[in-house]
This record gives C-alpha cells, sequence and structure tokens, in this order.
C-alpha cells in the first residue's frame, strides 16, 4: 500500500487559488500517469509521462499543469480552477520496458473540492 | 481512439452466486486488459489481467476471459462473498510501445453481494 504514495488526501480551495498535488512512487517505475475519477464518469486519464518525458496530455485544460522532474516524482499543478474540477485525482505508474509486466498500480488520490 | 463499454452498470447478487461482468473494446491493436476492483474510498487494485495471446486466465476465485474476434473480455467471479462488494473496472490498452501503458477504462460495474 506504500508504493505510491499522494500528498495531500484531502484539498479544498477556491476557484482563485493555486495548489499543488504531489505523488511519490518507490517502485523503481519509468512512467506515471494522471487520472481524474468523478462521480459521474470513468477514470479519465490525463496525463502521461515515461522516463519523465510527457507522452500524452489527453486534451486536458491549461489550469491543469503537470511536472515530472525524474522518475519518482509527478506533480499537477492546479490554477484558476472551476467547481467542476472537483474529483478524485488518482496517481498511476508502471515499469514500461519491452518485454516486462506494465501493470498500473495507483497511489490513494487526492479528493479535491473547489469551492 | 479507444472506447471501452462496460456492463452491467450494477450487479446485485446472493453470497455464494457468480458474477460475471463484460466489456467490448473497439480498437482491435488492443493487447492488454486488466480488471481494477475498487472498494469505497480506496484507490483501484489490479486484480487480474489479460494479454490478447491467451484467451483465458484463472486465479482462484477469479478468472477472465478474452475473445479478441468479437473484441469483448469477461471476470467472473465465483463463489461470492460480501468482501468481493466493490466497484470493478476493465481497461484497454496497446502494451509494450515504449509511450507509456495508456489504459482506456470502462465505466465500472457496482458489485453488491448479499449475505
Amino acid at each position: 500500500e506504500t508504493g505510491v504514495t499522494q500528498t495531500p488526501r484531502h484539498l479544498v480551495m477556491g476557484m482563485t487559488n493555486k495548489k499543488s498535488l504531489k505523488c511519490e512512487q518507490h517502485l523503481g517505475h519509468n512512467a506515471m500517469y494522471w487520472y481524474k475519477q468523478s462521480a459521474k464518469k470513468p477514470l479519465e486519464l490525463m496525463f502521461v509521462y515515461n522516463f519523465k518525458e510527457q507522452t500524452e496530455n489527453n486534451s486536458v485544460p491549461s489550469r491543469f499543469s503537470p511536472e515530472c522532474p525524474n522518475s519518482s516524482h509527478l506533480f499537477l499543478h492546479l490554477h484558476t480552477l472551476q467547481p467542476e474540477d472537483s474529483a478524485l485525482y488518482l496517481c498511476a505508474s508502471s515499469l514500461n520496458w519491452p518485454g516486462l509486466p506494465d501493470t498500473q498500480y495507483f497511489g490513494p488520490g487526492t479528493r479535491l473540492t473547489v469551492l | 481512439g479507444e472506447n471501452v463499454e462496460q456492463h452491467p452498470s450494477t450487479l446485485s447478487v446472493q453470497e455464494g452466486d457468480s458474477a460475471v461482468i463484460k466489456c467490448t473494446y473497439s480498437d482491435s491493436a488492443s493487447n492488454y486488459f486488466p480488471w481494477y476492483k475498487q472498494e469505497l474510498g480506496k484507490r483501484p487494485q489490479l486484480i487480474i489481467d489479460i494479454r490478447s495471446n491467451v484467451g483465458e486466465k484463472k486465479d482462484q476465485r477469479i478468472a477472465v476471459t478474452l475473445n479478441k474476434t468479437a473484441k469483448h473480455f469477461s471476470l467472473h467471479i465465483t463463489e461470492t462473498q460480501p468482501e468481493d462488494s466493490a466497484v470493478y473496472f476493465c481497461a484497454a490498452s496497446i502494451s509494450g510501445d515504449n509511450a507509456g501503458n495508456m489504459l482506456t477504462f470502462g465505466g465500472g460495474t457496482r458489485l453488491m453481494v448479499k449475505p
């Protein structure tokens, strides 16, 4: 349960605030992901980083800004969010290497509420 | 892009009965199909996965079948127990292309096992 950690676990912010979500993985993986999970939609992939390089931006609004300084850490910077951005934000990581299992392991998530 | 449909959205069974959840996918190039279980307030956790080079995989009370021709795969849980109650997500991806494993998730099935 401690392989992928996320902080904070809960966050309440106003629409004019700037905040950051942090994810850290201790599994030696080289790929990291941000997902959004809301009540009425399935898990939505937001961003993918592979060896610190962003390989996917799934049409995410610019008010979400990811940062991946190294293969173990992933951030999601938030600014001028909207109430509809309230959701559970999940981080995941995987070992992306030819011939090896590439199962994604999820963190516990950050429950974000935008007022 | 890939589209994954999952049915049913809710499933209620009596303890000891079997449960079956079905998913269809659209991209014939998809070759990796994991199933995740998410208990209330917890992170999604992998319970079983299957790759396109096999048609069936079993792990104790859980089995997954894959029909590549029809592009559908199913989760089978036998001898259900109350602790099996959770939301189950299927997913599909093209794995092993060195760009990160981009999972597309189904909408989820809420399984309730009545004692």
